[in-house]
């Protein structure tokens, strides 16, 4: 089992460079989301998924794109990136939906992004 | 959006110390709060919860004690050991499926 999986570890960027994040999970968990680590900041969440075909955005979705095709993979899109976009990126998954009440949030270890 | 403050940013104890790292939050709604330890260079971890039915919840070294009433909730670790070195963090369910981090609480044990 190799729980949540995130590619790259690490990556650098051009401003207005385009990339993707990607995660996957190998535990038939419904729901999937992004977050980012800033120092002094905690983890912010970007968008969400409670199920495959269903996003939504979280506290700061602005310049990131999410889709959820599959139960299994979650891709983060930095469409144009932007020197604030530097963090620390995590994907995360629980098997409850309702009111993430129910289940622990399983992490991915991070991708390092550095937008120059 | 809703907020959870937590105190200290940073705590050094001695090894056999307890710490004890405190979070006050604003939504009477929430009635999940969970604590995560994050290590150097991996994803957070969940190391307890609590649910608002709840004002004690115990396991081994590690409780969580809560008070919906005033609005907070502490982790306590008893007997620290140099590997609970990390950062902490406080955590409350707000909406229907998003979840508020604290700031985080480096804790560092000194051996």
């Amino acid at each position: 089992n190799a729980g949540v999986t995130q590619t790259p570890k690490f990556q650098v960027l051009k401003t207005g460079q385009s990339m993707t994040l990607q995660c996957a999970q190998d535990m038939n968990h419904e729901y999937m989301s992004w977050y980012r680590q800033d120092p002094g900041m905690g983890l912010r969440l970007i968008h969400y998924s409670v199920g495959a075909g269903i996003t939504d955005q979280g506290e700061v979705p602005n310049g990131y794109n999410v889709s959820r095709s599959t139960t299994e993979d979650f891709p983060l899109r930095l469409l144009s990136a932007a020197p604030s976009q530097t963090s620390v990126y995590f994907c995360a998954s629980s098997y409850s939906t309702r009111g993430q009440g129910n289940s622990p949030l399983h992490f991915g270890n991070g991708t390092r992004l550095t937008v120059t | 959006g809703e907020n959870v403050e937590q105190h200290p940013s940073t705590l050094s104890v001695q090894e056999g110390d307890s710490a004890v790292i405190k979070c006050t939050y604003s939504d009477s709604a929430s009635n999940y709060f969970p604590w995560y330890k994050q290590e150097l260079g991996k994803g957070p971890q969940l190391i307890i919860d609590i649910r608002s039915n709840v004002g004690e919840k115990k396991d081994q070294r590690i409780a969580v004690t809560l008070n919906k009433t005033a609005k907070h909730f502490s982790l306590h670790i008893t007997e620290t050991q140099p590997e609970d070195s990390a950062v902490y963090f406080c955590v409350m369910n707000s909406g229907y499926s998003t979840l508020t981090f604290g700031k985080g609480t480096m804790l560092l044990v000194s051996p």
